[in-house]
C-alpha cells in the first residue's frame, strides 16, 4: 500500500491564483480530512469527509473547497489564494482509531 | 470545547536521560494519539491510547481516563528522537481529532 499521497510538495502561487492540493488514499479509509499546520498554532482542521459524495467544514474552511466522488481522492482547492494561506498541508485518512497523514503540501502565497 | 493541552512546549536533554510529556484533554475526547513529526518531515501515529499503557521499543504512553491525562515517555533518549511530539484528543462518537500545540524535543549527545 502507498498509504496516503499528497501532491504537490511544495507550490508558490501568487495572491489570487487557485489550484488544487491533491490527496489519495489506498486503504479504502471512509474518513478523510484536510489540515493546516503553522507555527504556534498547531494542526487545524480545514474540511473533512465520512465518505464518497459527504463533506463539513472543520475549524478552519474559509477560501477552500473540497469534494469526494471517490472513496480514493480528496482533493482540497484554493479558490483565490491569500498570503494568509502559506501553510503545510496534511491530508489524513483513518478507519476506526488508525489514523495516517500524508507528507504535506507546503504552500506559500506571495 | 473539546480542548488538548500539551506540556512542555520545548525540551532539551542529554542523550540517554528519561524524557516525559504530558497531555491534558477536556471531557469529550474517547481516546488519543501520539503523534511523532521529524523536522520538514511527515506526521505518524506512535500509539492511539483509550485506557492503560502501551509500548513500543524505547517509547511508553499511559493515560488516566479519570484524571483526562495522559504522558509519553521515552527512555534511553537518543539523538534521533529530536521531533515535535503532538497529543492529538479523538473527539467522542467521531473520527476527528483536536491537537495540542505540539513538544520539541531535542537530545543532545
Amino acid at each position: 500500500n502507498a498509504g496516503v499521497t499528497q501532491t504537490p510538495k511544495f507550490q508558490v502561487l501568487k495572491t489570487g491564483q487557485s489550484m488544487t492540493l491533491q490527496c489519495a488514499q489506498d486503504m479504502n479509509h471512509e474518513y478523510m480530512s484536510w489540515y493546516r499546520q503553522d507555527p504556534g498554532m498547531g494542526l487545524r482542521l480545514i474540511h473533512y469527509s465520512v465518505g464518497a459524495g459527504i463533506t463539513d467544514q472543520g475549524e478552519v474552511p474559509n477560501g477552500y473547497n473540497v469534494s469526494r466522488s471517490t472513496t480514493e481522492d480528496f482533493p482540497l482547492r484554493l479558490l483565490s489564494a491569500a498570503p494568509s494561506q502559506t501553510s503545510v498541508y496534511f491530508c489524513a485518512s483513518s478507519r476506526g482509531y488508525e489514523q495516517y497523514f500524508g507528507p504535506g503540501t507546503r504552500l506559500t502565497v506571495t | 470545547k473539546n480542548e488538548v493541552e500539551q506540556s512542555p512546549q520545548n525540551l532539551t536533554a542529554q542523550e540517554g536521560e528519561f524524557i516525559t510529556i504530558n497531555c491534558s484533554y477536556s471531557v469529550g475526547i474517547s481516546a488519543l494519539h501520539w503523534l511523532q513529526q521529524h523536522p520538514g518531515g511527515g506526521i505518524v501515529s506512535l500509539f492511539m491510547l483509550s485506557s492503560g499503557k502501551k509500548k513500543h521499543g524505547r517509547l511508553i504512553a499511559t493515560i488516566n481516563i479519570q484524571e483526562k491525562h495522559s504522558s509519553l515517555h521515552i527512555t534511553a533518549s537518543h539523538p534521533r528522537d529530536s521531533a515535535v511530539y503532538i497529543c492529538a484528543g479523538v473527539i467522542q462518537g467521531a473520527q476527528k481529532l483536536v491537537f495540542g500545540q505540539g513538544t520539541r524535543l531535542t537530545i543532545n549527545p
